[in-house]
Parts: C-alpha cells; structure tokens; sequence
C-alpha cells in the first residue's frame, strides 16, 4: 500500500534561518506531487506542483522554492525564512487515473 | 475559473444534531467533487466523493449528491458525534486533465457532547 512521510514533523526556526522540509512516498511511481500551505485558522494555498523528476511548477511566487531530486521525493526549501512562512506545510500525490489527492501528516512551522 | 466556495464556520452543534455543511463549485465541463476531512494537528484524509451528475458520495455517515443544475455538493450527516469535531474541505478537479485541485476555505465543526 501507499503511504507518504514528512519530517520533521515540527520545526521552529528563526527569522532569517534556511529551510528544508522533505516528502517522500512509498508504494507507487511517478506520482504528482504537491506542496500546499496553511496558515493559522485558513485554507490550503498551493504552494508548488511537480509532475516528474525535476519539473517544478510554482503557484505563488515567494522565498519559497521546491525541488524534486527522486522520482518519490519531494523537498520545500528557503534559503532566508519570514515571519510570514510560518504556517503547517502539506505534501501530497496522486497519479494518473486517480482523481483525489493523499495528503501527509505535515510539518508544523513556527518562525520566530 | 475553477473556483469553490462553502459555508464559513464554525459550526457548533450538539451530539446527535443534523449537520448540513454547503458547498457550492464554478467549474468548465464535468469536475470531480469532494469532501476531505482534517483532525486537529493532522493532514487531510478523503472523506468521500463523487465523478459524476447525480452520484452519491458516503462515508461514516456522511453523504454529499452532486447537483450539476445547481453546481452544489452539500455535505451531510444524520447525526453527529464528538468524534467528528474537524475541519471540512470541499474541493474539486476539473475534467480536462489538470494538475490542480481546487479546495474550499474549510468549514470548522464543534460537535458539544
């Protein structure tokens, strides 16, 4: 069966610092991969998408940035972090045929 | 574009209430629709969901019909426990092959014992 990791699983950084927040999949190949956001009492914002090894597409631009390194592996990184990217990071996939998304446990985020 | 748009919280109700969450979808051609449920401190889980006009979609107790004349996917439960206290999410995918899923903003549900 599928299952899909996030770590850490909570994280406080300060203002300023890098980020590295990694996703990764079991059980299943060339899925679609995606990161989202949600801040404090909000909805999901989508924060980037990959359909294959190295193909990243960004939603928002931001101090944000994605990669995907392994066709199962996912990674949000940062290279200086805001107040404003505090917030609980979502992973996701899905492959073709399959119309609903499966969602990781998530990252929480305080940047302080 | 896609777009959808549910009821705002929070909702309180009592154990044993009827729950009616709304939820509403502007889309081109013939979406997909769902409901995804979030338990404090976790990820979104599928609750259910429907591919086509007139389906039902149900899942412990939860049902929700797509309407395609009133673009609307009303989730639903007879009556609700304090186990069901999360934060529902009503969303869509478009037909025509995109990547993308479009989320509501999340109805908020406390269920008081």
């Amino acid at each position: 069966s599928q299952t899909i990791h996030q770590w850490p699983a909570t994280l406080v950084q300060p203002v300023g610092s890098p980020l590295s927040l990694e996703c990764t999949v079991e059980g299943t190949s060339n899925p679609n991969l995606y990161w989202y956001r949600q801040a404090a009492g909000r909805g999901l914002q989508l924060l980037f998408y990959s359909v294959g090894i190295g193909q990243i597409s960004s939603e928002v631009p931001q101090n944000l940035s994605a990669s995907r390194p392994q066709d199962r592996q996912f990674i949000l990184s940062s290279k200086k972090l805001l107040l404003s990217d505090s917030g609980f990071y979502l992973c996701a996939w899905t492959i073709s045929g399959i119309h609903e998304q499966f969602f990781g446990p998530g990252t929480r985020l305080t940047v302080l | 574009g896609n777009s959808v748009t549910q009821m705002e919280g929070p909702v309180t109700l009592s154990e044993e209430a009827f729950l009616t969450i709304n939820c509403t979808y502007t889309a081109t051609g013939y979406p997909s629709l769902f409901w995804y449920v979030q338990y404090p401190g976790e990820g979104l889980q599928l609750l259910l969901k429907a591919t086509k006009a007139d389906d039902k979609g149900s899942n412990k107790g939860f049902e929700a019909t797509y309407r395609k004349e009133t673009t609307s996917f009303h989730l639903e439960k007879g009556s609700v426990q304090v186990s069901d206290s999360a934060v529902y999410f009503c969303a869509l995918k478009d037909g025509t092959g995109g990547f993308k899923t479009i989320f509501g903003a999340g109805t908020r549900l406390f269920v008081k014992a």
